[in-house]
């Protein structure tokens, strides 16, 4: 167990809705990080946020969103969903902002599209 | 901009054999390197990690790396495999804090099955 916790563990939706994946990060990390796995993309990180503010952003498409809150939990908004966002969800966590910090994976959520 | 390959998608080996996991990387600036594990249905778990110091790391279920700046490698060795070992491997490293912030980039990965 990596101390990370990501809501909800399974999650059906259909094309065109809006879903929120949450996280909560190790106690005292102060950095959260999202990434996608798919079968054709592979790993891809999406975005990291540090003690509430957004520290660095990778291929995030515009109809997603994210934001960390007060208590150091996050949230990842996904929007007009399409066929083609269906993908494993991985939240991360890590002490520090920058440099060489150890990052712990969550379970990840699975986000089917229909 | 940083990539990592990983040559060998999938790695098929017999229990209590020798095995290698390849792993090449690009980057413009000094890099951290990082070997994860995902067993089915689990999400990764950090294996090793070179971030300074001796180029030689290992794991303490008996995995070591070898960090090479002159080829750019980080291949990952277990001399002698259990069955528990299959689950699928990934390479990533990070080291762009200026542009990059702390992110992970990955390698496609390579799923290692262990047969009796």
């Amino acid at each position: 167990d990596s101390g990370v916790t990501q809501t909800p563990k399974h999650l059906i939706t259909a094309t065109g809705q809006r879903v929120t994946l949450r996280c909560s990060p190790r106690s005292g990390d102060l950095s959260v990080y999202w990434y996608q796995q798919s079968l054709d993309q592979g790993l891809q990180f999406l975005i990291q946020y540090y003690n509430g503010e957004e520290r660095a952003k990778g291929n995030i498409l515009e109809r997603f969103s994210a934001q960390q809150f007060p208590d150091l939990h996050s949230e990842l908004n996904l929007s007009s969903l399409e066929l083609g966002d269906s993908a494993l969800y991985f939240c991360a966590s890590s002490s520090g902002g920058t440099g060489p910090n150890e990052q712990f994976f969550g379970p990840g959520t699975r986000l089917t599209v229909l | 901009a940083q990539s990592v390959t990983q040559l060998d998608s999938q790695v098929p080996v017999f229990e209590e054999a020798p095995v290698e996991l390849r792993c090449n990387y690009s980057s413009s600036v000094s890099v951290y390197l990082f070997w994860y594990v995902q067993y089915p249905n689990q999400g990764l778990q950090l294996l090793l990690k070179y971030l300074s110091g001796s180029t030689l790391v290992e794991s303490i279920n008996g995995f070591e790396a070898e960090f090479n700046k002159s080829q750019t490698s980080f291949h990952l060795r277990k001399p002698s495999v259990h069955i528990s070992d299959t689950a699928e491997y990934f390479c990533a490293v990070s080291g762009d804090w200026k542009a990059a912030g702390n992110k992970l980039t990955f390698g496609g990965g390579t799923r290692v099955l262990v047969k009796p």
